[in-house]
């Protein structure tokens, strides 16, 4: 398994203005992901994280709004840009392995006003 | 496109009841399984995972899952639930062949048992 730790754990931010979370994973692993969790809702993965290239965007989701650095195997950073009340939500970071298992880290509880 | 189905959204038991929560997905190949249990406040943790060979597979806090291939199924079991197993269940999917390690989420069922 994999302890992920991230930063901040929660934020409120101005309108316009952009957050970036930290990622950390205590091992060096092959996949790391960021999702948003709405309140009361599921996980939508945003993208994956590559080492050493872009990132992989899922649809609906675009790097100009949500670019994704990833230096080495260990680390992760999302920044959620321009944001609007509706960007409001809890982003999740994971990291996992090729058969698919997952461990993700606490969350970063975002409230823009 | 793969999807994955969790027909109890909420559910409410009491203390010593039995649990099983529904989970089916839509892919025809080689899938790998999990179950993520959220509890209050807390952060997603990985109940039990299912990759090959025995169907009926354990996982913590005396959970089980059984994976039916023909049902495209892989519900959640716990024979004698406790106040403490209040919390939210995510099955999950990855497609075994699929190349971008991603998992598939379902809606969730938030289980709440009462004392």
């Amino acid at each position: 398994s994999a302890v992920i730790s991230q930063k901040p754990s929660r934020d409120i931010c101005q309108r316009g203005t952009s957050l970036t979370i930290q990622c950390q994973v205590d091992s060096q692993v092959t996949m790391m992901f960021w999702y948003r969790q709405q309140p009361g809702q599921s996980l939508t993965l945003i993208a994956t994280a590559n080492q050493g290239s872009e990132a992989t965007y899922e649809s609906g989701f675009v790097i100009d709004k949500f670019p994704i650095s990833r230096p080495n195997l260990t680390f992760s950073t999302l920044t959620v840009s321009n944001l609007s009340p509706e960007d409001s939500s809890i982003y999740l970071c994971s990291a996992g392995g090729a058969r698919g298992e997952q461990f993700f880290g606490p969350g970063t509880r975002l409230t823009v006003l | 496109a793969q999807s994955v189905s969790q027909h109890n959204h909420h559910v409410i038991l009491s203390e010593a009841a039995s649990l099983e929560l529904g989970c089916n997905y839509s892919y025809g190949g080689t899938v790998n399984l999990f179950w993520y249990v959220q509890y209050p406040g807390q952060h997603l943790q990985l109940l039990l995972k299912y990759f090959s060979g025995d169907p009926l597979v354990k996982g913590i806090k005396g959970f089980e899952a059984e994976f039916i291939k023909s049902k495209f199924s892989f519900n959640l079991r716990k024979p004698s639930v406790q106040w403490s197993d209040t919390a939210e269940y995510f099955c999950a999917v990855k497609g075994g062949m699929d190349s971008s390690y991603k998992l598939i989420f379902g809606s969730g069922t938030r289980l709440l048992v009462r004392p």
